[in-house]
C-alpha cells in the first residue's frame, strides 16, 4: 500500500552506522521542538524533545541538536537498527502554553540497509 | 483503552458523500486534537478540544468540516459533501493536560479516500 513516506527525501544508512536527520524550521519564535517517528500505517510517535533554551539533549541512542542561529534541528541516531526505518518529522511549537499547536516539517524517510 | 483508537482504519467514499471519523482518546485525557496528513506531508492541525468544547478550530479548512465531542471523551470528525482533495490520513491525538500537545499521543489514523 501507499506509504506516508512517498515523495519524501530518503536517507539510506547501513545497519550499525550512525544516522543524522536534519530539519530546518521556520518560526524564530518557536520555543519547543519535538522529533517524531512515523511507521507505515501508524500515527507519529514521540522520540525526543528540546526547549529553545537548550542546544543539545540526549536520550537512549538518540541526540537532538538545536541551532537557533540558523533555525536548524538535527536528530542523531546511534547504531541504527532495522527497526529505526520510518519517516521522521520535526515539529515546532511557538507557544507551549494552553492551546499550543504543533507545526510539522515535511519529513524524511530513513531506510536502514541490513 | 491502552492508546488512542481511531475507526475506521480505512474509509473509501464517493465524491459528494458525508463521512464520519471516530476517535476514542486515552481514558482520562481531557484534551483531544485532530490533524490531517496528506500524502508525503507532515500532519496539519485541524481542531483542538478541551473537554466538550472546541478551544481552537482555526485549522478546519472550510465549513464542510465539523467536529464534536459531546461528552468530553469520544470525538467525531464530520465531513460533508466530500471532495477528492479531502483524501488524506486523519489523525487524532489526546493529552492528559489541557492544551499540552507536547504530551500528546497519536492514534493510528483513518485513511480517507474520496473517489
Amino acid at each position: 500500500g501507499e506509504s506516508v513516506g512517498l515523495h519524501l527525501p530518503t536517507l539510506s544508512v547501513q545497519e550499525g552506522d550512525n544516522s543524522i536527520i536534519n530539519c530546518a524550521y521556520s518560526n524564530s519564535a518557536s520555543d519547543y521542538f519535538i522529533w517524531y517517528k512515523q511507521e507505515s500505517g501508524k500515527g507519529p510517535q514521540f522520540i525526543i524533545d528540546i526547549r529553545s533554551n537548550m542546544d543539545k539533549r540526549q536520550g537512549q541512542r538518540v541526540t537532538v541538536l538545536l541551532n537557533k542561529t540558523v533555525k536548524h534541528l538535527s536528530l542523531q541516531i546511534a547504531a541504527t537498527q532495522p527497526g529505526d526505518s520510518a519517516v521522521y518529522f520535526c515539529a515546532e511549537i511557538a507557544n507551549t502554553g494552553a492551546n499550543s499547536k504543533l507545526t510539522f516539517g515535511k519529513g524524511i524517510t530513513l531506510s536502514v540497509r541490513p | 483503552g491502552a492508546g488512542v483508537s481511531q475507526t475506521p482504519s480505512n474509509k473509501v467514499t464517493e465524491k459528494g458523500k458525508y463521512v464520519e471519523l471516530r476517535c476514542d482518546p486515552i481514558s482520562g485525557h481531557t484534551a483531544l486534537y485532530w490533524y490531517r496528513q496528506s500524502l508525503g506531508q507532515g500532519p496539519e492541525f485541524l481542531i483542538y478540544f478541551q473537554g466538550t468544547g472546541a478551544a481552537d478550530d482555526s485549522g478546519l479548512p472550510n465549513d464542510r468540516f465539523f467536529a464534536v465531542r459531546p461528552e468530553g471523551s469520544v470525538s467525531t470528525l464530520k465531513i460533508q459533501r466530500t471532495e477528492r482533495g479531502d483524501s488524506a490520513v486523519y489523525l487524532c491525538a489526546s493529552s492528559l493536560t489541557p492544551g499540552m500537545i507536547t504530551e500528546a499521543f497519536f492514534g493510528q489514523g483513518t485513511r480517507l479516500t474520496v473517489v
